[in-house]
């Protein structure tokens, strides 16, 4: 079955730096979604790609979509504390009717 | 955005008794809800897909007599946990999205059941 992996799961970052988090599923999807979920929160959406190479902003977090539909990053430049949770990439595939398949998470702590 | 609001969000309850949490589209219409369990700092785990005046759709490995899934109308769905056991604890979370193209979850504000 469809399989979505992310890494890493847990990372580190001082305030002020740059980090990335990867996001790769093991068939082609018809987009990919992210979500962030705060200590003790529920996932809230973020941002939906959809198209191939598709690279999207947000403020600090720039969002792509691998060409081949099958991978996803989101980077975060000049880290902030209330960047602190965890992001959640989730799949979509054509059959799937609408499920998401969700990674592991990337549980983000940021340290002054 | 679109609001799922979620009831309870907390619920403590005695082994062997059963729960049910509520799921509600607040100022959209949803054919379909997704119910998912979290462990402590894992990812959200699927359990059911619930579809408004049908049977809902388990995934593999979840017991749909354990919980049941009832989705009556565009607007509700609920989860009842059938004669909880202390291993039924867990963050229970719904969400529901507009449908069509527009695949984007809302999610409640999940359930914590602590079951004593």
């Amino acid at each position: 079955g469809q399989q979505v992996m992310q890494i890493p799961q847990y990372q580190h970052v001082q305030e002020g730096e740059d980090f990335t988090t990867y996001c790769n599923s093991s068939t082609t999807l018809s987009n990919i979604q992210w979500y962030k979920q705060r200590p003790g929160g529920h996932p809230v959406f973020l941002i939906q790609l959809v198209k191939s190479g598709e690279v999207k902003k947000q403020k600090r977090l720039t969002f792509q979509f691998g060409e081949a539909k099958k991978n996803s990053s989101l980077h975060i430049t000049a880290t902030q504390t209330t960047d602190v949770g965890t992001y959640f990439c989730a799949g979509v595939t054509t059959d799937s009717w609408g499920k998401l398949q969700f990674g592991a998470g990337t549980q983000v702590v940021v340290t002054p | 955005g679109a609001v799922v609001s979620q009831h309870p969000s907390r619920v403590i309850c005695k082994s062997g008794t059963s729960v049910k949490i509520e799921c509600r589209s607040l100022d959209f219409q949803a054919t379909t809800m997704f119910w998912y369990r979290q462990f402590p700092k894992q990812s959200l785990m699927l359990m059911a897909t619930s579809n408004e005046g049908s049977k809902a759709t388990y995934e593999q490995g979840v017991e749909k007599d354990k919980f049941l899934i009832n989705h009556a109308s565009l607007t509700l769905s609920t989860l009842t946990v059938t004669s909880a056991h202390p291993e039924d604890s867990s963050f229970y979370i719904c969400s529901a999205s507009r449908g069509g193209s527009m695949t984007e979850a809302f999610f409640g504000q999940g359930t914590r059941l602590t079951v004593v």
